[in-house]
């Protein structure tokens, strides 16, 4: 079957930085997205791997491994407006996205 | 960057009331958009894609009769709950995929909440 791990809760103070992990296991492998998504909201894309290494956007930073079915999304100089939940998405052989269940992240000051 | 609309953010409606929800890419063609729903604090959970000019693909356990989806054009997908019910209410979002941009990225609307009395 085909299946997203990711933590289901981190905590993290303002300022400091925080990764976010998330393993995958699918049917063909055709990029890795992340989307921040704030309680109530519909989720927002922030990042699109499709090969291996560092995608860098701003204090935003996306890996991927794909020999490791694996991928992180790091946060720099952590605000209280990056409380939020970050979903995981692989997009398989078909198009099809599978969707994490999601990370929430607590940002503490 | 691409923006997806949804209309309307918010409806309140009677238990066997039907309500149309629209959805439509800004600025950009979406030969395919996808409907998900959403309960508090759980995971988005996909509901149908929608293909322009064809019928939508449902997934396993929605019924399709009872959640109508029109792709009437590249840019306006519409889902229809028939006769709702209390159960029904929900965050419901729809995502369309720009695939001009090379990476088949989904961008979602700002979504609908359905409160069924």
């Amino acid at each position: 079957g085909q299946n997203i791990d990711q933590p289901t809760e981190m905590t993290a103070t303002e300022g400091a930085i925080v990764q976010i992990n998330c393993t995958y296991q699918t049917s063909g492998f055709n990029g890795l997205f992340w989307y921040q998504q704030h309680a109530g909201e519909a989720p927002t894309f922030l990042s699109y791997n499709v090969l291996d290494g560092l995608e860098e956007k701003g204090r935003f930073s996306s890996f991927l491994s794909r020999s490791k079915g694996y991928s992180y999304l790091l946060l720099k100089e952590l605000q209280m407006k990056d409380s939020a939940s970050y979903l995981c998405a692989v997009m398989d052989s078909n198009y099809q996205l599978i969707w994490g269940a999601g990370t929430k992240l607590i940002i503490k000051p | 960057g691409a923006v997806v609309s949804q209309h309307p953010s918010w409806v309140i409606c009677k238990s066997g009331t039907s309500v149309k929800i629209e959805c439509r890419s800004l600025d950009f063609q979406a030969t395919t958009m996808f409907w998900y729903r959403q309960f508090p604090k759980q995971s988005l959970m996909l509901m149908a894609t929608s293909n322009e000019g064809s019928k939508a693909t449902y997934e396993q356990g929605v019924e399709k009769d009872k959640f109508l989806i029109n792709h009437a054009s590249l840019t306006l997908s519409t889902l229809t709950v028939t006769s709702a019910h209390p159960e029904d209410s929900s965050f419901y979002i729809c995502s369309a995929r720009d695939s001009n941009s090379g990476m088949e990225t989904q961008y979602f609307g700002p979504g609908t909440r359905l409160l069924v009395l």
